[in-house]
């Protein structure tokens, strides 16, 4: 079975600090997606990246960028020069493609604290 | 973009009542999924569905149902409310995993209270 684990439950930096989120995955699929979302107090996720098993490129995206590495079944994140505005729970979420099987296994989330 | 909206962000209900939460998306979406999230253990897949009138158990499916009649909508039915059901729950909206957006999109969440 799929599984996503994010060993930080919370972290806590001070603003301008970066910070890595990390996430490890399992799945015995060879073909798989891999997802980070943030939550901030307003509850509503957002969707921020996603990644093919296929395609092992990091991504930056402004002051984001992913690290996926299929050798380690690891997918972290960070953020540079964090604001106060990134304090958010950030969550990891794995999706094996193909047949009936559309469903998400998220991690337990991190709960980041950005401290002006 | 993609909108997903549910029908109430507060809910407080009574024990044994039956409760309804709705969730609507506008983007034609063909999958669709009710989560809770509970402190501590994360989100947690009740019921989806990749069709009209189709769906499927998802992880922790007792005490819920669920109806699919059109598209856009898929509501959550909790047939008895009992305390332990309270909780924040979360709608969200996606296109088949064999499309490259695949992402799911999640509505704002209802928090139930159950006393």
């Amino acid at each position: 079975a799929q599984k996503v684990t994010q060993a930080q439950t919370e972290i806590s930096v001070v603003e301008k600090e970066d910070v890595t989120l990390d996430c490890v995955y399992e799945t015995r699929d060879t073909t798989y997606y891999l997802f980070w979302y943030k939550q901030p107090p307003s509850g509503e996720l957002v969707f921020l990246i996603r990644r093919n098993s296929f395609d092992e490129q990091n991504e930056i995206s402004g002051r984001y960028s992913w690290n996926f590495q299929k050798s380690t079944s690891s997918f972290n994140f960070t953020i540079t020069a964090s604001q106060v505005v990134d304090s958010a729970v950030y969550f990891c979420a794995l999706s094996e493609r193909g047949g009936s099987n559309y469903k998400l296994t998220f991690g337990k989330g991190t709960l980041l604290t950005v401290n002006p | 973009d993609v909108k997903v909206t549910q029908s109430s962000r507060y809910l407080v209900k009574r024990t044994g009542e039956k409760v309804f939460l709705e969730c609507v998306q506008d983007m034609d979406h063909e999958n669709m999924f009710w989560y809770r999230q509970d402190p501590g253990l994360g989100l947690r897949l009740i019921y989806f569905s990749y069709d009209v009138k189709m769906k499927e158990k998802g992880d922790i499916p007792e005490g819920y149902s669920v109806s699919r009649e059109k598209k856009e909508r898929f509501s959550l039915i909790l047939e008895s409310a009992s305390t332990n059901q309270t909780s924040m729950y979360l709608c969200a909206s996606s296109l088949p995993p064999l499309r490259e957006t695949y992402e799911q999109y999640f509505g704002p969440g209802t928090r139930l209270t159950v006393t």
